[in-house]
C-alpha cells in the first residue's frame, strides 16, 4: 500500500459543529503532516507529527486540534470554525523526518471542507 | 532564509514546444530539492527530485548550486502537462517542505 488516504473527501460543518478529519497510511513512515491549501495556492504547513510526537505546530488556532493516535493515523479534531477556515485539508506522510535524507512525502487526495 | 521563489504565475506554451519553469532558493547548506505536480481535481504528487537525476514524463530538472536554481525542463510539452507545479525545499525543521507560490503549466493544442 503506497497510498495515503483521507477521509471524508468533502464536509460541509456549521460554525458550532465539531467535527474530525482522519488520515491513514501503511508505507510505514513515521513521520506525518497536516497542511491546508487555498485555491491556486501552495499548501501551507500546519502541523508536524514526528514518531507519533508533536513536533511542528506552525501558529495554528486552536480550533484545530491534532492526534496521532498510533504512527499509521493522524486525525484532526475541527471546533468552532470560521468561514476562512474553508479549503482543501491536506495529509502527508515521509520515511523519516530527518534532515539529509531526502526523503518525499507523500500527499493523500484531500478533505475538501465549507464552513457556513 | 529559506525560500523558493518560482517567478512565473502562469506559463502559456503550445504543444510540442519546449517549456522550462523556473525555481531558486535560498538556503545555507545543501539543499534538498523536490517539484510536485497538482493535476486538475487530482492530488499533489511527486514528480522529482534532486538527487535521483532521473527523467519523468519527459521532465527533468538540475540542481544548479552556483544559480541557486532548480529549473524543471521538457524539451516537448504535451497537453495532459497542463497542471499546477510547485517547487520545494525541504527545510533544516523536522522535514518542513518550504513551497514555491507555483507555476500554472497551460499546454494549448
Amino acid at each position: 500500500d503506497t497510498e495515503v488516504t483521507q477521509t471524508p473527501k468533502h464536509l460541509v460543518m456549521g460554525m458550532t459543529n465539531k467535527k474530525s478529519l482522519k488520515c491513514e497510511q501503511h508505507m510505514g513512515h513515521r513521520a506525518m503532516y497536516w497542511y491546508k491549501q487555498k485555491a491556486k495556492k501552495p499548501p501551507e504547513l500546519m502541523f508536524v507529527y514526528s514518531y507519533e510526537k508533536l513536533s511542528i505546530n506552525e501558529s495554528v488556532p486552536s480550533r484545530f486540534s491534532p492526534e496521532c493516535p498510533n504512527s499509521s493515523l493522524l486525525n484532526l479534531h475541527l471546533h468552532a470554525l470560521q468561514p476562512e477556515d474553508s479549503a482543501l485539508y491536506l495529509c502527508a506522510s515521509s520515511q523519516d523526518p530527518g534532515q539529509g535524507t531526502n526523503q518525499p512525502q507523500h500527499f493523500g487526495d484531500g478533505t475538501r471542507l465549507s464552513i457556513l | 532564509a529559506q525560500r523558493v521563489t518560482q517567478p512565473e504565475k502562469l506559463l502559456s506554451v503550445f504543444k510540442g514546444a519546449p517549456v522550462e519553469l523556473k525555481c531558486n532558493y535560498s538556503y545555507s547548506g545543501s539543499p534538498e530539492l523536490f517539484w510536485y505536480v497538482q493535476y486538475s481535481r487530482q492530488r499533489l504528487q511527486l514528480l522529482l527530485r534532486h538527487i535521483s537525476r532521473e527523467s519523468i514524463k519527459g521532465f527533468t530538472a538540475d540542481l544548479n548550486k552556483g544559480e541557486t536554481s532548480f529549473h524543471l525542463k521538457k524539451p516537448f510539452a504535451q497537453e495532459e502537462d497542463s497542471a499546477m507545479y510547485y517547487c520545494a525545499l525541504r527545510g533544516n525543521q523536522g522535514g518542513k517542505l518550504i513551497f514555491g507560490q507555483g507555476t500554472e503549466l497551460s499546454v494549448k493544442p
